[in-house]
Protein backbone atom coordinates (compact mmCIF):
# COMPACT_ATOMS: atom_id res chain seq x y z
CA UNK A 1 0.00 0.00 0.00
CA UNK A 2 1.08 3.54 -0.83
CA UNK A 3 1.50 6.56 1.96
CA UNK A 4 1.96 9.89 1.90
CA UNK A 5 3.86 11.50 4.84
CA UNK A 6 3.55 15.05 5.33
CA UNK A 7 5.64 15.85 8.91
CA UNK A 8 5.03 19.51 8.92
CA UNK A 9 1.07 20.03 10.22
CA UNK A 10 1.86 24.13 9.96
CA UNK A 11 4.67 26.66 8.55
CA UNK A 12 4.71 29.93 8.17
CA UNK A 13 7.01 32.41 5.88
CA UNK A 14 7.29 36.04 5.60
CA UNK A 15 5.97 37.96 2.69
CA UNK A 16 8.71 37.84 -0.58
CA UNK A 17 10.56 34.88 1.46
CA UNK A 18 11.26 31.54 0.23
CA UNK A 19 9.64 28.40 1.74
CA UNK A 20 9.74 24.39 1.69
CA UNK A 21 7.22 22.34 2.40
CA UNK A 22 8.31 18.51 3.14
CA UNK A 23 6.73 15.38 1.35
CA UNK A 24 8.25 11.45 1.90
CA UNK A 25 6.01 8.89 0.54
CA UNK A 26 6.28 4.79 0.76
CA UNK A 27 5.88 2.71 -2.31
CA UNK A 28 6.85 -0.32 -4.29
CA UNK A 29 5.82 0.98 -7.44
CA UNK A 30 8.72 2.25 -9.88
CA UNK A 31 6.41 4.40 -11.98
CA UNK A 32 3.88 7.40 -10.30
CA UNK A 33 3.08 10.38 -10.39
CA UNK A 34 3.70 12.91 -7.44
CA UNK A 35 1.71 16.26 -7.00
CA UNK A 36 1.21 19.08 -4.94
CA UNK A 37 -2.48 20.62 -4.53
CA UNK A 38 -3.22 24.01 -2.63
CA UNK A 39 -6.63 24.68 -0.79
CA UNK A 40 -6.95 27.99 0.10
CA UNK A 41 -9.66 29.25 2.45
CA UNK A 42 -12.29 28.77 -0.53
CA UNK A 43 -11.09 24.95 0.13
CA UNK A 44 -11.50 24.91 -3.78
CA UNK A 45 -8.40 21.95 -4.54
CA UNK A 46 -6.12 23.56 -6.96
CA UNK A 47 -3.40 21.44 -8.55
CA UNK A 48 0.34 23.60 -8.07
CA UNK A 49 2.38 21.15 -9.68
CA UNK A 50 3.00 17.58 -10.98
CA UNK A 51 5.98 15.37 -11.23
CA UNK A 52 6.14 12.26 -13.26
CA UNK A 53 8.86 9.45 -11.50
CA UNK A 54 10.57 8.95 -14.83
CA UNK A 55 11.35 12.09 -15.20
CA UNK A 56 14.79 12.82 -13.11
CA UNK A 57 14.25 16.79 -14.05
CA UNK A 58 12.40 18.24 -11.30
CA UNK A 59 8.83 20.30 -12.46
CA UNK A 60 8.67 23.78 -12.26
CA UNK A 61 5.64 26.35 -12.15
CA UNK A 62 6.27 29.79 -11.87
CA UNK A 63 7.39 30.21 -8.84
CA UNK A 64 6.78 27.16 -7.71
CA UNK A 65 9.42 23.87 -7.49
CA UNK A 66 9.82 20.59 -6.79
CA UNK A 67 13.10 18.63 -5.35
CA UNK A 68 12.33 15.40 -6.46
CA UNK A 69 14.74 12.28 -4.92
CA UNK A 70 13.24 8.82 -5.93
CA UNK A 71 15.77 7.13 -4.11
CA UNK A 72 14.97 8.50 -0.84
CA UNK A 73 11.34 8.56 -2.06
CA UNK A 74 11.30 12.52 -1.34
CA UNK A 75 9.40 15.59 -2.85
CA UNK A 76 9.48 18.87 -1.16
CA UNK A 77 7.96 22.01 -2.71
CA UNK A 78 9.56 25.13 -2.54
CA UNK A 79 7.52 27.87 -3.10
CA UNK A 80 9.81 31.41 -3.88
CA UNK A 81 9.00 35.19 -3.54
CA UNK A 82 6.11 34.10 -1.27
CA UNK A 83 2.16 36.16 -1.46
CA UNK A 84 0.08 36.50 0.86
CA UNK A 85 -2.41 34.49 -2.12
CA UNK A 86 -0.36 31.72 -1.34
CA UNK A 87 -1.77 30.98 2.33
CA UNK A 88 -3.47 27.59 1.99
CA UNK A 89 -3.86 23.89 2.94
CA UNK A 90 -0.94 22.59 0.79
CA UNK A 91 -1.40 18.41 -0.38
CA UNK A 92 1.45 16.32 -1.35
CA UNK A 93 -0.42 13.41 -3.23
CA UNK A 94 0.50 10.39 -5.10
CA UNK A 95 -0.94 8.57 -7.83
CA UNK A 96 0.05 5.03 -9.58
CA UNK A 97 1.16 5.55 -13.18
CA UNK A 98 -0.59 3.08 -14.89
CA UNK A 99 -2.29 1.58 -12.03
CA UNK A 100 -6.04 -0.48 -12.38
CA UNK A 101 -6.88 2.69 -10.10
CA UNK A 102 -6.15 6.50 -10.97
CA UNK A 103 -6.92 7.77 -7.51
CA UNK A 104 -5.20 9.85 -5.46
CA UNK A 105 -3.36 9.02 -1.94
CA UNK A 106 -3.27 12.08 -0.20
CA UNK A 107 -0.83 13.56 2.95
CA UNK A 108 -2.46 14.96 5.86
CA UNK A 109 -1.45 18.59 4.48
CA UNK A 110 0.65 21.43 5.89
CA UNK A 111 -1.33 24.60 6.80
CA UNK A 112 0.95 27.66 5.63
CA UNK A 113 0.97 31.02 6.44
CA UNK A 114 1.87 34.02 4.76
CA UNK A 115 2.82 37.06 6.64
CA UNK A 116 2.81 40.70 5.62
CA UNK B 1 -12.77 27.62 -11.87
CA UNK B 2 -12.43 23.42 -12.71
CA UNK B 3 -15.12 22.93 -15.07
CA UNK B 4 -16.33 20.28 -12.48
CA UNK B 5 -19.63 20.94 -10.79
CA UNK B 6 -20.61 20.40 -7.79
CA UNK B 7 -24.45 20.25 -6.47
CA UNK B 8 -25.67 21.55 -3.71
CA UNK B 9 -23.09 23.66 -2.21
CA UNK B 10 -24.20 22.76 1.05
CA UNK B 11 -26.18 20.55 3.26
CA UNK B 12 -28.04 20.52 7.04
CA UNK B 13 -29.31 17.36 7.38
CA UNK B 14 -30.20 14.94 10.53
CA UNK B 15 -28.81 11.81 11.49
CA UNK B 16 -30.28 8.89 10.16
CA UNK B 17 -31.42 11.06 7.03
CA UNK B 18 -30.86 9.92 3.08
CA UNK B 19 -28.97 12.58 1.24
CA UNK B 20 -28.03 12.72 -2.82
CA UNK B 21 -24.53 14.89 -3.84
CA UNK B 22 -24.34 15.23 -7.39
CA UNK B 23 -21.02 16.31 -9.85
CA UNK B 24 -20.62 17.27 -13.13
CA UNK B 25 -17.87 16.18 -14.95
CA UNK B 26 -15.50 18.35 -17.02
CA UNK B 27 -16.77 18.03 -20.80
CA UNK B 28 -15.23 15.55 -22.43
CA UNK B 29 -13.82 13.84 -19.09
CA UNK B 30 -14.63 10.16 -18.61
CA UNK B 31 -13.65 9.59 -15.11
CA UNK B 32 -15.51 10.61 -12.19
CA UNK B 33 -13.92 10.26 -8.12
CA UNK B 34 -15.03 11.17 -5.06
CA UNK B 35 -13.27 12.02 -2.04
CA UNK B 36 -13.93 12.75 1.33
CA UNK B 37 -12.43 15.51 3.66
CA UNK B 38 -12.96 15.47 7.19
CA UNK B 39 -10.73 16.72 9.96
CA UNK B 40 -10.04 13.12 11.72
CA UNK B 41 -9.36 11.71 8.67
CA UNK B 42 -7.85 13.73 6.11
CA UNK B 43 -8.71 13.95 2.48
CA UNK B 44 -9.46 9.64 1.60
CA UNK B 45 -10.62 8.26 -1.79
CA UNK B 46 -14.17 6.85 -1.96
CA UNK B 47 -14.66 5.54 -5.37
CA UNK B 48 -14.21 6.27 -8.84
CA UNK B 49 -16.66 5.60 -12.06
CA UNK B 50 -15.09 5.33 -15.59
CA UNK B 51 -16.93 5.77 -18.64
CA UNK B 52 -20.39 4.60 -16.65
CA UNK B 53 -18.90 1.75 -14.55
CA UNK B 54 -17.33 1.46 -11.24
CA UNK B 55 -13.95 1.55 -11.43
CA UNK B 56 -12.13 0.77 -7.69
CA UNK B 57 -13.35 1.44 -4.49
CA UNK B 58 -12.09 2.67 -1.71
CA UNK B 59 -12.99 3.31 2.00
CA UNK B 60 -16.55 4.11 1.15
CA UNK B 61 -18.74 2.64 3.90
CA UNK B 62 -21.81 0.03 3.10
CA UNK B 63 -24.29 3.00 3.66
CA UNK B 64 -22.53 4.33 0.56
CA UNK B 65 -23.02 4.41 -3.17
CA UNK B 66 -22.41 6.03 -6.03
CA UNK B 67 -23.41 6.11 -9.89
CA UNK B 68 -22.15 7.49 -12.63
CA UNK B 69 -25.16 7.95 -15.92
CA UNK B 70 -24.93 7.64 -19.30
CA UNK B 71 -24.49 11.53 -19.70
CA UNK B 72 -21.09 11.23 -17.25
CA UNK B 73 -22.85 13.20 -14.28
CA UNK B 74 -22.25 11.42 -10.96
CA UNK B 75 -24.32 11.12 -7.62
CA UNK B 76 -23.35 9.97 -4.17
CA UNK B 77 -25.65 8.90 -1.70
CA UNK B 78 -25.35 8.80 1.38
CA UNK B 79 -27.83 7.08 3.79
CA UNK B 80 -28.23 6.57 7.42
CA UNK B 81 -26.52 9.19 8.01
CA UNK B 82 -24.07 9.87 11.22
CA UNK B 83 -22.61 13.05 12.95
CA UNK B 84 -19.31 11.25 11.86
CA UNK B 85 -20.43 11.62 8.17
CA UNK B 86 -20.69 15.34 8.64
CA UNK B 87 -17.40 16.54 5.69
CA UNK B 88 -16.36 18.36 2.70
CA UNK B 89 -17.34 15.86 -0.50
CA UNK B 90 -15.54 16.52 -3.17
CA UNK B 91 -15.82 14.93 -7.17
CA UNK B 92 -12.99 15.47 -9.03
CA UNK B 93 -13.11 14.28 -13.22
CA UNK B 94 -10.02 13.38 -15.39
CA UNK B 95 -10.35 12.42 -18.92
CA UNK B 96 -9.47 8.69 -17.97
CA UNK B 97 -7.26 6.24 -19.31
CA UNK B 98 -4.80 7.74 -22.20
CA UNK B 99 -1.20 6.13 -23.00
CA UNK B 100 -1.21 3.86 -20.46
CA UNK B 101 -2.17 6.02 -18.03
CA UNK B 102 -4.57 8.03 -15.76
CA UNK B 103 -4.76 11.48 -16.53
CA UNK B 104 -4.87 13.96 -14.04
CA UNK B 105 -7.81 15.14 -11.91
CA UNK B 106 -9.71 18.52 -11.21
CA UNK B 107 -11.98 18.85 -8.61
CA UNK B 108 -14.89 20.51 -8.34
CA UNK B 109 -15.94 23.12 -5.34
CA UNK B 110 -17.08 20.22 -3.03
CA UNK B 111 -20.45 19.79 -1.04
CA UNK B 112 -20.08 20.72 2.64
CA UNK B 113 -22.36 18.05 4.47
CA UNK B 114 -23.01 19.18 7.85
CA UNK B 115 -25.19 16.09 9.91
CA UNK B 116 -26.72 17.58 12.99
Amino acid sequence: AQTVTQSQPEMSVQEAETVTLSCTYDTSESNYYLFWYKQPPSRQMILVIRQEAYKQQNATENRFSVNFQKAAKSFSLKISDSQLGDTAMYFCAFMIYGGSQGNLIFGKGTKLSVKP
Amino acid sequence: DSGVTQTPKHLITATGQRVTLRCSPRSGDLSVYWYQQSLDQGLQFLIQYYNGEERAKGNILERFSAQQFPDLHSELNLSSLELGDSALYFCASSVGWIQGAWNEQFFGPGTRLTVL
